[in-house]
């Protein structure tokens, strides 16, 4: 089993420029999850999902949509980059809503 | 709001030394609270979860404790394989709550010297 795969693993965007980040799970977890973790601020939700078809805003949303067209895939996206949105963004997937989360092995962004 | 404090920030120990993390966690209605390790440049990895004050887990040199305020990792004869970042998070709210959320701690990072 892969787990939680997160495609790519590097990127840096210019201001302004919008991008996808791609997550798959193969552990048929039905919730599914983006976190973003910066120096001094721990792993902050930013999407989550509950069931294919189905996206909810965590704690810090703004500037970030997601879909949930298939029950293993999990997509991020930034319309309008920002240099705030520089960070290590995480996937995590989730068998029950109260069961242990499994990472993926992040995605380093930098927006210049 | 929920709220997760980790301390140390960081800890070195020599091998051979044992000491514990200690995770302190202000949460309404605690549903799980979970801990993490993190290697660099990698995503966090499952540890262990603890749902009620007074459960222990276990797993080769750590043990994880709960109480109603804090949980502790306890780390027995550590080896320098053990040095990582340890995260601990919590999950609040009423059982069959849509709260979904983990309010994740900021870490302790562990050197163990060989």
């Amino acid at each position: 089993n892969a787990g939680v795969t997160q495609t790519p693993k590097f990127r840096v965007l210019k201001t302004g420029q919008s991008m996808t980040l791609l997550c798959a799970q193969d552990m048929n977890h039905e919730y599914m999850y983006w976190y973003r973790q910066d120096p001094g601020m721990g792993l902050r939700l930013i999407h989550y999902s509950v069931g294919e078809g189905t996206t909810a805003k965590g704690e810090v949303p703004d500037g970030y949509n997601v879909s949930r067209l298939k029950k293993q895939n999990f997509l991020l996206g930034l319309e309008s980059a920002a240099p705030s949105q520089t960070s290590v963004y995480f996937c995590a997937s989730s068998w029950g809503d109260n069961t242990e989360a499994f990472f993926g092995q992040g995605t380093r962004l930098t927006v210049v | 709001e929920d709220q997760v404090t980790q301390s140390p920030e960081a800890l070195r120990l020599q091998e051979g030394e044992s000491s514990s993390l200690n995770c302190s966690y202000t949460v309404s209605g605690l549903r799980g609270l979970f801990w993490y390790r993190q290697d660099p440049g990698k995503g966090p990895e499952f540890l262990f979860t603890l749902y009620s004050a007074g459960e222990e887990k276990e797993k080769e040199r750590l043990k994880a404790t709960l109480t109603k305020k804090e949980s502790f990792l306890h780390i027995t004869a550590p080896k320098p394989e053990d040095s990582a970042t340890y995260l601990c998070a919590v999950r609040a709210g009423n059982s069959g709550g849509s709260n979904y959320k983990l309010t994740f701690g900021k870490g302790t990072l562990l050197t163990v010297n060989p």
